[in-house]
């Protein structure tokens, strides 16, 4: 089956911190996706990887970095987390080059930044 | 840039009536994909339904299917004979065709579905 998993559920953090979220998936996928989840504002890109050690900006990568060593681990990294952070994480992963476009999701990550 | 709009933040439902999402997009490709996600409460995100551009049909999925309105650049999801697992939120989502798996989200529709 199908297998995504976002290491933390939920996690509190205070501002300035560094935070770590850990992605891994088990379906030797090529490509691995951070978005995050805000109401209103439905899922956006922060940062993508089509092979290890590659990475590519999404949408808003501004305060995010991200790291992927290995080709099932996918971490999305804040330096410094800040208040407007806070929000909901989701990993996602996809086979590489000529799939359906199908997203595999992780149960995401629920961050509070106080 | 690609741009997806849903216009209605929640809608609802009688148990085994139907109901239909509305979503619009906006690109300039003639080649792309569509799909409609449904996230439930407190669980992963899945896929519910896909449309190619190229094709003409209608993508059906049992109880789910969608109106492709290519030129209106529309992609309404309709739900038949609801269930109370239906109830989530629904998401429509875009893809170009050479842009591997990078999809481009809508704002979201909240469902609720009444027994």
């Amino acid at each position: 089956d199908v297998k995504v998993t976002q290491s933390s559920r939920y996690l509190v953090k205070r501002t300035g911190e560094k935070v770590f979220l850990e992605c891994v998936q088990d379906m030797d996928h090529e490509n691995m996706f951070w978005y995050r989840q805000d109401p209103g504002l439905g899922l956006r890109l922060i940062y993508f990887s089509y092979d290890v050690k590659m990475k590519e900006k999404g949408d808003i990568p501004e305060g995010y970095s991200v790291s992927r060593e290995k080709k099932e681990r996918f971490s999305l990294i804040l330096e410094s987390a800040s208040t407007n952070q806070t929000s909901m994480y989701l990993c996602a992963s996809s086979p590489g080059a000529a799939n359906t476009g199908e997203l595999f999701f992780g149960e995401g990550s629920r961050l509070t930044v106080l | 840039a690609q741009t997806v709009t849903q216009s209605q933040p929640e809608m609802s439902v009688q148990e085994a009536e139907t109901v239909t999402l509305s979503c619009t997009y906006d690109t300039s490709e003639s080649d792309y994909y569509l799909f409609w996600y449904k996230q439930p409460p407190s669980r992963q995100m899945i896929l519910v339904i896909r449309q190619e551009a190229y094709k003409q049909q209608n993508a059906t999925e049992n109880r789910f299917s969608v109106n492709f309105q290519k030129a209106a650049k529309s992609f309404s999801l309709k739900i038949s004979d609801s269930q109370l697992g239906d109830a989530a939120m629904y998401f429509c989502a875009y893809r170009r065709e050479t842009s591997g798996s990078r999809l481009t989200f809508g704002e979201g529709t909240q469902l609720t579905v009444n027994p």
